[in-house]
């Protein structure tokens, strides 16, 4: 398996302007997670989705902040409009409900967003 | 309400030497706990996990872990590090199903 794939890996925008960030999780999982790592903050978890559903939208910043999952193949986290202090590592990650895998989640790469 | 503590943000060790680092928790049920690590550029990485039975979990690339929930830690060690283990590495507890809580990290420095 390719693991998770996440497009772009690196993203530099103006502020204002709006970010599409990509997700492809591991064939098979059906939970996806979206997390932002700062150096202020750490890694936050902003949302999660289950079976395509999103279930826990909690740690999204605010209204910019939207996440998408149309299929269990492909999600998406949107920022419009972005900021400067949008400016992170976003990481994907994906899970399995499995009985030896509960809870073990796989990464990807992460998108390193700048914005100008 | 859950928490993980990393006590030290930066640990500087020689090659060859031993490695421990820390992890306390502060969990109402039994824990299920995580160490990860990253790498400069990458993602996380799962070295090992704990859901029951024996306390003392082996890892991926010679890393162990023990649970002790009388002191409610999770210390991982390493007994010689190599220079490719410079890198961060997080504790994390499951909240509930899916929801894991990551600790601030510690930046490991590996030295010749």
């Amino acid at each position: 398996d390719a693991g998770v794939i996440q497009s772009p890996r690196h993203e530099v925008t103006e502020m204002g302007q709006e970010v599409t960030l990509r997700c492809k999780p591991i064939s098979g999982h059906d939970y996806l997670f979206w997390y932002r790592q700062t150096m202020m903050r750490g890694l936050e978890l902003l949302i999660y989705f289950n079976n395509n559903v999103p279930i826990d939208d909690s740690g999204m910043p605010e209204d910019r902040f939207s996440a998408k999952m149309p299929n269990a193949s492909f999600s998406t986290l949107k920022i419009q409009p972005s900021e400067p202090r949008d400016s992170a590592v976003y990481f994907c990650a994906s899970s399995s409900q499995g009985l030896a895998e509960s809870y073990e989640q796989y990464f990807g790469p992460g998108t390193r967003l700048t914005v100008t | 309400a859950q928490s993980v503590t990393q006590p030290d943000i930066h640990i500087t060790v020689s090659e060859g030497a031993s490695l421990e680092l820390r992890c306390n928790y502060s969990y109402g049920a039994t824990p299920y706990l995580f160490w990860y690590v990253q790498s400069p550029g990458q993602g996380l990485q799962l070295l090992l996990k704990y859901f029951s039975g024996d306390t003392l979990v082996q890892g991926i690339k010679g890393f162990e872990a023990e649970f002790k929930r009388s002191q409610s830690s999770f210390n991982l060690r390493k007994p010689s590090v190599h220079w490719s283990d410079a890198a961060e590495y997080f504790c994390a507890v499951a909240h509930s199903w899916g929801k894991l809580q990551f600790g601030a990290g510690t930046q490991v420095v590996v030295t010749p």
